[in-house]
């Protein structure tokens, strides 16, 4: 079983839908919850940071579930740009990532 | 500039040759990390450094691949005798602090093709 498993997608919306990712781990003891944002042949990008509380950044919302160890992100009134692999990321000793969620979102 | 610099962007080898990519991470930055993305996955975790101290290479796949950074700030990552399986980019990454925690920035990647 892989540290940190997404669902591929690819998930294609239309502008203005409502679109979640989720994402889980499988190590108890990990610390720190990222969602960074890769766009086609560049490097990931920080997006948010992800906190047991959630947290909100404008359209984006994430979320933490420690007990079910699942990580979650919401985007909102998605547009054209949002298009992109959504990586979930979760940090231990070192930082790993999942394969990715790709998001197309169509006109 | 001030982000991480990877180099060379692009490199393609003949199987068997060995080929060494470096990167230069943010100055000052502590940690610094390698990973391997093959084409349509995540990134893959290959070892992480803490100044000059390698403290994790549980990733690296094979003992073909070694990587050092023995001053703290520059690191090379190599590759001998590479096999078309090695093709892929090798994106560094660093982070100002000494936890895995922090927030860590990433180069744009060495692009490797083993032909």
């Amino acid at each position: 079983r892989k540290e940190v498993e997404q669902d591929p997608g690819p998930f294609n919306v239309p502008e203005g839908a409502t679109v979640a990712f989720n994402c889980t781990y499988s190590n108890s003891a990990s610390q720190s919850f990222f969602w960074y944002r890769q766009d086609c042949r560049k490097e990931p990008k920080l997006l948010m940071s992800v906190y047991s509380s959630g947290n909100e950044d404008g359209r984006f919302t994430a979320q933490l579930n420690r007990a079910s160890q699942y990580i979650s992100l919401l985007i909102r009134d998605s547009k054209l740009c949002d298009s992109a692999t959504y990586l979930c990321v979760v940090t231990f000793n070192d930082m790993r990532f999942g394969a990715g969620t790709r998001l197309t979102v169509k006109p | 500039g001030a982000g991480v610099s990877q180099s060379p962007r692009y490199k393609v080898a003949k199987r068997g040759q060995d080929v060494a990519l470096r990167c230069d991470p943010i100055s000052g930055h502590v940690s610094l990390f390698w990973y391997q993305q093959a084409l349509g996955q995540g990134p893959e975790f290959l070892t992480y450094f803490q100044n000059e101290a390698q403290l994790d290479k549980s990733g690296l796949p094979s003992d073909r691949f070694f990587a050092e950074r023995p001053e703290g700030s520059v690191s090379t990552l190599k590759i001998q005798r590479t096999q078309q399986e090695d093709s892929a980019v090798y994106l560094c990454a660093s982070s100002s602090g000494g936890s895995p925690g922090n927030t860590i920035y990433f180069g744009e990647g060495s692009w490797l093709t083993v032909v």
